[in-house]
């Protein structure tokens, strides 16, 4: 079945540092990634909608310059937390939809960031 | 708020047991999806629905969907300690935003 890469799996950096996390569609392509947020005990909330070729989508409420997305190839999607703060401490985890598949609606996850901001 | 809700937020059983977890949402959708999220973990796909079905199975799994109430349940029967997770659904909104929102979520604990 389709693999959605993620990496790193777990990153600690100090406050003010910034941080990049990958997610590749290792057997599809992918034009449209998603990113979500988790923290510890609660449900993941979508931060931004990844479309490649063409700037991110962001959900209400997220900061644009603080989380860049960059979706420069059809397999790979990126996010940049610049200059972390321990608030932005979290489990990030990344989706990518297989349109090649009947009803579109096959959408596979990576495994995770957790990030920890000293 | 665009997350669903799910009910209970926390349900603890003996093992053997069955547990029922109940989602619901807000707008119309193309799907819902139930994952499984092991403590600091990614997720599991469990098993999917669409709009057009009412009741799908899965091994131990029963999956009911009622749009007419903007709900689904997931019925986990003899369950195992293994099963001990949090249990989220997600929908695929019909809009045409094509992403999935997640619910609140139930955490689950199995107790052997």
């Amino acid at each position: 079945g389709a693999v959605v890469s993620q990496h790193p799996s777990r990153v600690i950096c100090k406050s003010g540092t910034s941080v990049k996390i990958e997610c590749r569609s290792l057997d599809f392509q992918a034009t449209t990634m998603f990113w979500y947020r988790q923290f510890p005990k609660q449900s993941l909330m979508l931060m931004a909608t990844s479309n490649e070729g063409s700037k991110a989508t962001y959900e209400q409420g997220v900061e644009k310059d603080k989380f860049l997305i960059n979706h420069a190839s059809l397999t790979l999607s990126t996010l940049t937390v610049t200059s972390a703060h321990p608030e932005d401490s979290s489990f990030y985890i990344c989706s990518a939809r297989d349109w090649g598949t009947a009803f579109n609606e096959k959408v596979f996850f990576g495994s995770g960031t957790q990030l920890s901001v000293l | 708020s665009q997350q669903g809700e799910e009910d209970p937020q926390a349900l603890s059983i003996q093992e053997g047991e069955n547990a029922t977890m109940n989602c619901s949402y807000k707008t119309s959708i193309n799907n819902l999806q139930w994952y499984r999220q092991n403590s600091g973990r990614g997720l599991v796909h469990l098993i999917l629905i669409r709009s057009n079905e009412r009741e799908k199975h899965s091994g131990r799994l029963r999956v009911t969907l009622d749009t007419s109430k903007k709900s689904s349940s997931l019925l986990i029967t003899a369950s195992r300690a293994a099963d001990t997770a949090s249990y989220f659904c997600a929908t695929d909104a019909a809009s045409g935003t094509y992403k999935y929102i997640f619910g609140t979520g139930t955490r689950l604990k199995v107790l052997a």
